[in-house]
Order: C-alpha cells, then sequence, then structure tokens
C-alpha cells in the first residue's frame, strides 16, 4: 500500500479536463510543497510534470496544471489529448527527508 | 544535460545480494545539491522509493526496505550503487536511478530503467 493515495484511474475525452487528486498527511503532502508530478508511458521512465507543487519545467504544455489544499495535491490536464494518455504518480519529501510515491493513476483519453 | 545509466546482473539468485551501478554523465556527483536515488517498480505496478544517498555519503532508505539496502557513492568514478540482500521473488522489478534535487524537491534526470529477476 502505497503512502500517498492516488485514484487508481480516470479518463477524460479530447478536449476535456481531468484532475487527479494525491492524498498524504501533514508530515508529507500537507507538510511541504516539494510535490512533484510525473508521467510514465508504457516501457519508457517517469517524466517529471510539475515541482513544487505548481511549477511547470520548461517543455512541458500549459495544460498541466498542480495545486495543493491541505493534505491533498491535484493534477489538473486541461484541454486533454490523446498523447496524454499515461500513468501520473505524485511524489512528496517527507519529515523524515525520505521520499514517497503514490500508488499512481491510469488516464484514459476516450 | 546529465544522463545516468543503470547498470548490473539481470538476473539474480533468491537469498542473493542484488547489486546495481548508475553510472552518472553530464555532470559531477560531487558538485553538491543533488540526492542520488534509486526506485523500483514491480511488474505492472506503481513506483517505489527505495533511498538514496549524498555525495558526502548521507544516506536515506525506504523504512520498509532499509534493513536490506546500502546504498553507496564512488565520487572517483562518478557513480552510485545499490545493494539489495536476501531477495526473494518480489525483488522482481524495473530499477531506476535518477537525481533528485534538493533545493525543489524532484526527481530529474533518470535512467532508463533496468529489469532485475530474481530467480533460481
Amino acid at each position: 500500500q502505497s503512502a500517498l493515495t492516488q485514484p487508481a484511474s480516470v479518463s477524460g475525452s479530447p478536449g476535456q479536463s481531468i484532475t487527479i487528486s494525491c492524498t498524504g498527511t501533514s508530515s508529507d503532502v500537507g507538510g511541504y510543497n516539494y510535490v512533484s508530478w510525473y508521467q510514465q508511458h508504457p516501457g519508457k521512465a517517469p517524466k517529471l510534470m510539475i515541482y513544487e507543487v505548481s511549477n511547470r519545467p520548461s517543455g512541458v504544455p500549459d495544460r498541466f496544471s498542480g495545486s495543493k489544499s491541505g493534505n491533498t495535491a491535484s493534477l489538473t490536464i486541461s484541454g486533454l489529448q490523446a498523447e496524454d494518455e499515461a500513468d501520473y504518480y505524485c511524489s512528496s519529501y517527507t519529515s523524515s527527508s525520505t521520499l514517497e510515491f503514490g500508488g499512481g493513476t491510469k488516464l484514459t483519453v476516450l | 544535460q546529465v544522463q545516468l545509466q543503470e547498470s548490473g546482473p539481470g538476473l539474480v539468485k533468491p537469498s542473493q545480494t542484488l547489486s546495481l551501478t548508475c553510472t552518472v554523465s553530464g555532470g559531477s556527483i560531487s558538485s553538491g545539491g543533488y540526492y542520488w536515488s534509486w526506485i523500483r517498480q514491480h511488474p505492472g505496478k506503481g513506483l517505489e522509493w527505495i533511498g538514496y544517498i549524498y555525495y558526502s555519503g548521507s544516506t536515506y532508505y525506504n523504512p520498509s526496505l532499509k534493513s536490506r539496502v546500502t546504498i553507496s557513492v564512488d565520487t572517483s568514478k562518478n557513480q552510485f550503487s545499490l545493494k539489495l540482500s536476501s531477495v526473494t521473488a518480489a525483488d522482481t522489478a524495473v530499477y531506476y536511478c535518477a537525481d533528485y534535487d534538493i533545493l525543489t524537491g524532484y526527481l530529474d534526470y533518470w535512467g532508463q530503467g533496468t529489469l532485475v529477476t530474481v530467480s533460481s
């Protein structure tokens, strides 16, 4: 069982928006802004999409955005595109100086 | 641009020790600012953080694996390594190395991953 809780799956049609939640505790998500999101296509290494809750690395489309409220962080993808279909993982730094991942969310673009 | 490459045996027998090395190019492990990390992914499952090391040798491990994990660094070779002892079939996974940016808290560059199978 993963330390951070994500929905197992979400889906949306092209052009729509979806949101993936990532729930932790005050010892991880709620206590730090070191929440990041990763996209993983089959057979590939994860790719950073969001860091420090809401920052996008260069090259990541602005359709991807992040936020946090209390112990829950969220990744929103607007204007869904077929290439967004992938697994998404959240990660957080913890009060023990360790890292945690969420269980992952499979995004299906209908 | 920093590149990381995992290397090591793809097959390990049960009860033995899994050993992997990550070679870093395009940057120096000794430059500071990063924790050099190991992450694994069981077949068809999610990501699991194993642990990381600072160039000075400070280490942090996943509590669930701590008793079996050792991460070390060789700054002269610009490499860091993972040893996981007493492996079982449950340790079969793709193992990734990555760098964790301490200042902004994210895993930046990743290796391509290497599949390690535990089987007799």
